[in-house]
């Protein structure tokens, strides 16, 4: 199994520019979530999905959107991008409800110029 | 709401050093804890969790106690090499019906030779 992956690895975009980040996983797992991860911020939670067709927001949604037509796939999308989406984003996915371990994708380094 | 709250600042130590980093919780209830660990350049991996008040996890020499009374999970291990080296989060889980989890904000350990 290849776990959770993320494309690209790293990215440069400018100011307005739109692109999707990619994450997929081969586990069959039910539920997957995008974090941004900041300098002394931890961790955040964009968007989630408790399973295909269903999405929702996290504690910081504002400038991405998401969709989840299959359950492998779970794209994240910038809009357009602002500086202040320069971060380190991972996708994590886990298998259903309760304290279950979520398996982090290795990130994608995203700098908005 | 629910939180978590790390001390701040890195830990710099020696090898076979003690290592405690702490991590206390605001909480209704008692909900699971999580320590998850990230490896240079890579995503995070969970470390050990503890479901309920009480509960001792334990992980790679790595143990952390969930004490209600002080409302802490603070993470130790007793004798650290430089592999340990690393980013430790303390995260909680806000919601058993589709995993979310809050993250602290991370310390980063150094194991020095």
């Amino acid at each position: 199994n290849a776990g959770v992956t993320q494309t690209p690895k790293f990215q440069v975009l400018k100011t307005g520019q739109s692109m999707t980040l990619q994450c997929a996983q081969d586990m069959n797992h039910e539920y997957m979530s995008w974090y941004r991860q900041d300098p002394g911020m931890g961790l955040r939670l964009i968007h989630y999905s408790v399973g295909a067709g269903i999405t929702d927001q996290g504690e910081v949604p504002n400038g991405y959107n998401v969709s989840r037509s299959t359950t492998e796939d779970f794209p994240l999308r910038l809009l357009s991008a602002a500086p202040s989406q320069t971060s380190v984003y991972f996708c994590a996915s886990s298998t259903g409800q309760g304290a279950y371990e979520q398996y982090f994708g290795p990130g994608t380094r995203l700098t908005v110029t | 709401g629910n939180s978590v709250t790390q001390m701040e600042g890195p830990v710099t130590l020696s090898e076979e050093a003690f290592l405690t980093i702490n991590c206390t919780y605001t909480a209704t209830g008692y909900p699971s804890l999580f320590w998850y660990v990230q490896y240079p350049g890579e995503g995070l991996q969970l470390l050990l969790k503890a479901t309920k008040a009480d509960d001792k996890g334990s992980n790679k020499g790595f143990e952390a106690t969930y004490r209600k009374e002080t409302t802490s999970f603070h993470l130790e291990k007793g004798s650290v090499q430089v592999s340990d080296s690393a980013v430790y989060f303390c995260a909680l889980i806000l919601s058993y019906g589709n995993n979310r989890l809050a993250f602290g904000k991370g310390n980063q350990v150094v194991v020095i030779p």
